[in-house]
């Protein structure tokens, strides 16, 4: 069945340094969304990328699908103490049905 | 309600007890789906409902998992005989998309707290 992978499993950095997360598809996707969850709460919807190679920015975060719409990435520029959390990208099973595979996540660290 | 409601927070089960998990989704939301997430891992797809429909199934893990949506609102996931695997959080979600046509932008979804069940 589809799969989809994140890497890195974890991330430390220094707070005001980067971070960068990767997303991979076994299959091609019509969409991709991407979620944030806070250590002890639950997934928060962040954006979601339909078109191929687009990109989308949310103030220091900047979002990407690939052209062949089976990878994406998330980008956090100068990372601050608020953005520690697991980042997860989840792809539909297919164009019509509405049950999404989410990817192992990515747990980002952010150090004062 | 403003959000996903989900009751209880935490569930403490012993081994072989049935447990009874309830999810409140968004009023009007059309679908409403279960994930498993076990510690440090993403979210596991259980199942899925249109309204009273479950239209799939397929993931939840054995016969011992049951849910429903009688009146196309409120849900319950429904573990009999738990044993210590099933211990994980338990999530709801609700979107407003509808099974049959293209997804479109902002088919988010919607995550209540979960539940976290803890069987001994």
């Amino acid at each position: 069945g589809q799969q989809v992978m994140q890497i890195p499993q974890y991330q430390h950095v220094q707070e005001g340094e980067d971070f960068t997360t990767y997303c991979n598809s076994s299959t091609t996707l019509s969409n991709i969304q991407w979620y944030k969850q806070r250590p002890g709460g639950h997934p928060v919807f962040l954006i979601q990328l339909v078109k191929s190679g687009e990109v989308k920015k949310q103030k220091r975060l900047t979002f990407q699908f690939g052209e062949a719409k089976k990878n994406s990435s998330l980008h956090i520029t100068a990372t601050q103490t608020t953005d520690v959390g697991t980042y997860f990208c989840a792809g539909p099973l297919d164009n019509y049905g509405q049950n999404f595979v989410f990817g192992p996540g990515t747990r980002l660290s952010v150090l004062p | 309600g403003a959000g996903v409601s989900q009751s209880p927070r935490y569930k403490v089960a012993k081994r072989g007890q049935d447990v009874a998990l309830r999810c409140d989704p968004i009023s009007g939301h059309v679908s409403l789906f279960w994930y498993q997430q076990a510690l440090g891992q993403g979210p596991e797809f259980l199942t899925y409902f249109q309204n009273e429909a479950q239209l799939d199934k397929s993931g939840l893990p054995s016969d011992r998992f049951f849910a429903e949506r009688p009146e196309g609102s409120v849900s319950t996931l429904k573990i009999q005989r738990t044993q210590q695997e099933d211990s994980a959080v338990y999530l709801c979600a609700s979107s407003q998309s509808r099974q049959g046509r293209l997804l479109t932008a902002n088919e988010k979804l919607f995550f209540g707290s979960g539940t976290q069940l803890s069987v001994l």
